[in-house]
């Protein structure tokens, strides 16, 4: 699976969008992004995944690029409670896929 | 949907005794896996199950590390004689084969190998 490249920590104010980046300069056609958080001493708890095109779901929306080299993951409104980890991801979807690799993940803390 | 549970949450052994932990995955969920995360760092890969067949193994999977699935539902994850290295929280999530394969964990089990 391809690598990502992510801030290792961000601020961000409470009732503001949180923008989280990632890079995945190498990442291959059949492979999907995925973002996942984890909030201390909780599993990891998956957030959204795209291909190309843009998707939104009640908890973020996630862009990607035109070239697929980059995303953002966007939290519209951040509370307290998004205080966490995020991990952007690359995989292989299908039967093709199976592991997800974590890098170090961003630590985002939603501040009053 | 009542979401991936493992059992125990918490276990707390002496160097040299076993350990086994049990994870039940989403209903119907075809896939199982198992991860390892220590402190400070994202979880690693251990092992996956697509029904009964285990079909992948990592390195970090010693030969003390033993899982199975003999149903394809739940599985378990077995140490013998644990190590310090082995305290970690050990997380297990499942998913449905298809199109994207979307994996949802579970709580985990922190293990602490005194």
């Amino acid at each position: 699976d391809a690598k990502t490249t992510q801030p290792t920590s961000m601020d961000c104010a409470e009732g503001r969008a949180a923008n989280l980046p990632c890079n995945h300069s190498t990442i291959s056609g059949n492979e999907y992004v995925y973002w996942y958080r984890q909030i201390h001493s909780q599993g990891p708890q998956y957030i959204i995944h795209g291909l190309k095109n843009n998707e939104t779901n009640e908890m973020a929306s996630l862009i990607i690029t035109e070239d697929r080299k980059s995303s953002t993951l966007i939290l519209p409104h951040a509370t307290l409670r998004d205080t966490a980890v995020y991990y952007c991801i690359v995989r292989v979807a299908g039967a093709a896929g199976n592991k997800l690799t974590f890098g170090g993940g961003t630590r985002v803390l939603v501040k009053p | 949907d009542t979401g991936v549970s493992q059992d125990p949450r918490h276990k707390i052994t002496k160097r040299g005794q076993n350990v086994t932990f049990r994870c039940d995955p989403i209903s119907e969920h075809n896939r199982l896996y198992w991860y390892r995360q220590t402190l400070g760092q994202g979880p690693e890969f251990l092992t996956y199950f697509q029904n009964e067949a285990q079909l992948e193994k990592s390195r970090l999977l010693s030969d003390r590390f033993s899982a199975e699935r003999p149903k394809g539902s739940f599985s378990t994850l077995e140490i013998q004689r644990t190590e310090q290295g082995d305290s970690a929280m050990y997380l297990c999530a499942s998913s449905l084969l298809g199109r994207t394969d979307t994996q949802y964990f579970g709580p985990g089990t922190r293990l602490t190998v005194l």
